[in-house]
């Protein structure tokens, strides 16, 4: 079956730290795909990433990094030199389109940017 | 500008009152779902729908109904809500041209309060 865990409920770290989001997922499928959304305190859902099973290769985009290991059905985020404004919900997504259109959300990271 | 909206994005009702909460997109997709926030719960997801008349269960679909009689519209209806479904919805829709799951673009969500 579908699953998607976030471990890290809530995270606390000063500016200017990097930081690393953990997301591990359950599939039964060989075709999947795999997101991360930014819940900031104005609650807006803000997407920031999609990546598919077959490519595996790591994306930067500016600060934040993602790390896809299917060897170990994980898909971490970092964000590099954090900043106040990167405080937000983080959440991890995964879908699997060969088995059911379902989208499946994990509970989130709430992270705390502390000036 | 390209957009989901919402309405309301506020409601408090009571219990077995019928209310409907609309949800439309002006960007021709074909993917639309409903989801609810809840906390420590993250996102779950209520129906989904690839198109016109077509909708599906997601994980949480009781007290709940939906329909899709044109593209750009999914409403979420509550027959005879319960205070078990104050909850924070989103709608959201995304587009399933070159396959499935693409981004999800999602509305500025509606704060349910059954008391």
């Amino acid at each position: 079956a579908q699953k998607v865990t976030q471990a890290q409920t809530e995270i606390s770290v000063v500016e200017k730290e990097d930081v690393t989001l953990d997301c591990v997922y359950e599939t039964r499928d060989t075709t999947y795909y795999l997101f991360w959304y930014k819940q900031p305190p104005s609650g807006e859902l803000v997407f920031l990433i999609r990546r598919n099973s077959f490519d595996e290769q790591n994306e930067i985009s500016g600060r934040y990094s993602w790390n896809f290991q299917k060897s170990t059905s994980s898909f971490n985020f970092t964000i590099t030199a954090s900043q106040v404004v990167d405080s937000a919900v983080y959440f991890c997504a995964l879908s699997e389109p060969d088995r059911d259109d379902k989208i499946i959300f994990g509970k989130g990271t709430r992270l705390h940017i502390l000036p | 500008e390209a957009q989901v909206t919402q309405n309301p994005r506020y409601l408090i009702t009571v219990t077995g009152k019928k209310l409907t909460v609309t949800c439309s997109q002006n960007m021709n997709h074909e993917y639309m779902s409903w989801y609810r926030q809840d906390p420590g719960l993250g996102l779950r997801q209520i129906y989904y729908s690839m198109n016109v008349e077509v909708t599906d269960k997601g994980d949480v679909p009781e007290g709940y109904k939906v329909s899709r009689k044109e593209k750009r519209n999914f409403p979420l209806i509550l027959e005879s809500p319960s205070p078990n479904q104050t909850s924070l919805y989103f709608c959201a829709s995304s587009s399933t041209s070159g396959g499935l799951n693409n981004e999800q673009f999602f509305g500025p969500g509606t704060r349910l309060t059954v008391l």
